[in-house]
């Protein structure tokens, strides 16, 4: 099984709408957990953070459950220049410094 | 421009041949990890290194793939008697542990090389 399960889409939204991404992880014991983005072609880049209380970002928020082991991302009034890959990570049981990767979600958000 | 380098860019060889991958991390950075990323996949975690030490090794680096910082700054990455199986960008990040202490230190990543096995 792998340590992160993402849904690849691709996701294909109107301006202005709202979508959410969601992601599951295998390792109960793991620490942190992040959205990353990517633009094609592009390396990743920390989108944010996600705590266990939850946390918002702007337009983005971001939920973890962990007794589900579930993590989300919700957008909300998409831009046209949200259109990326979103990338759910994990970090390991403490001490670990890599990082797991989800296969990524692929939003393109359309005039 | 102070982000993560990598150098080259884009490879093209031959099956059978090695090539050397550079990254420079940010400057102070004493953490540097190196991942593979095929089309269609996130990053898979190769090796990690804390200034010089090599500490972490991912069951996927192969005996043909070796890393070294011999200076605790930039590394290098080879790979020897390539595969067309080794097509990937390889993609460089680095980190500096969180000021106070902290579980997490945010990985900032390179471009990426993009590494083509014919």
């Amino acid at each position: 099984r792998k340590e992160v399960e993402q849904d690849p889409g691709p996701f294909n939204v109107p301006e202005g709408a709202t979508v959410a991404f969601n992601c599951t992880y295998s390792n109960s014991a793991s620490q942190s957990f992040f959205w990353y983005r990517q633009d094609c072609r592009k390396e990743p880049k920390l989108l944010m953070s996600v705590y266990s209380s939850g946390n918002e970002d702007g337009r983005f928020t971001a939920q973890l459950n962990r007794a589900s082991q579930y993590i989300s991302l919700l957008i909300r009034d998409s831009k046209l220049s949200d259109s990326a890959t979103y990338l759910c990570v994990v970090r390991g049981s403490t001490g670990a410094n890599n990082l797991f990767f989800g296969t990524g979600t692929r939003l393109t958000v359309i005039p | 421009d102070t982000g993560v380098s990598q150098d080259p860019r884009h490879k093209i060889t031959k099956r059978g041949q090695n090539v050397t991958f550079r990254c420079d991390p940010i400057s102070e950075h004493n953490r540097l990890y190196w991942y593979r990323q095929t089309l269609g996949q996130g990053p898979e975690f190769l090796t990690y290194f804390q200034n010089e030490a090599q500490l972490e090794k991912s069951r996927l680096l192969s005996d043909r793939f070796s890393a070294e910082r011999p200076k605790g700054s930039f590394s290098t990455l080879e790979i020897q008697r390539t595969e067309q199986g080794d097509s990937a960008m390889y993609l460089c990040a680095s980190s500096h542990p969180r000021a106070g202490g902290g579980s997490y230190n945010e990985q900032f990543f390179g471009p990426g090389t993009r590494l083509t096995v014919l």
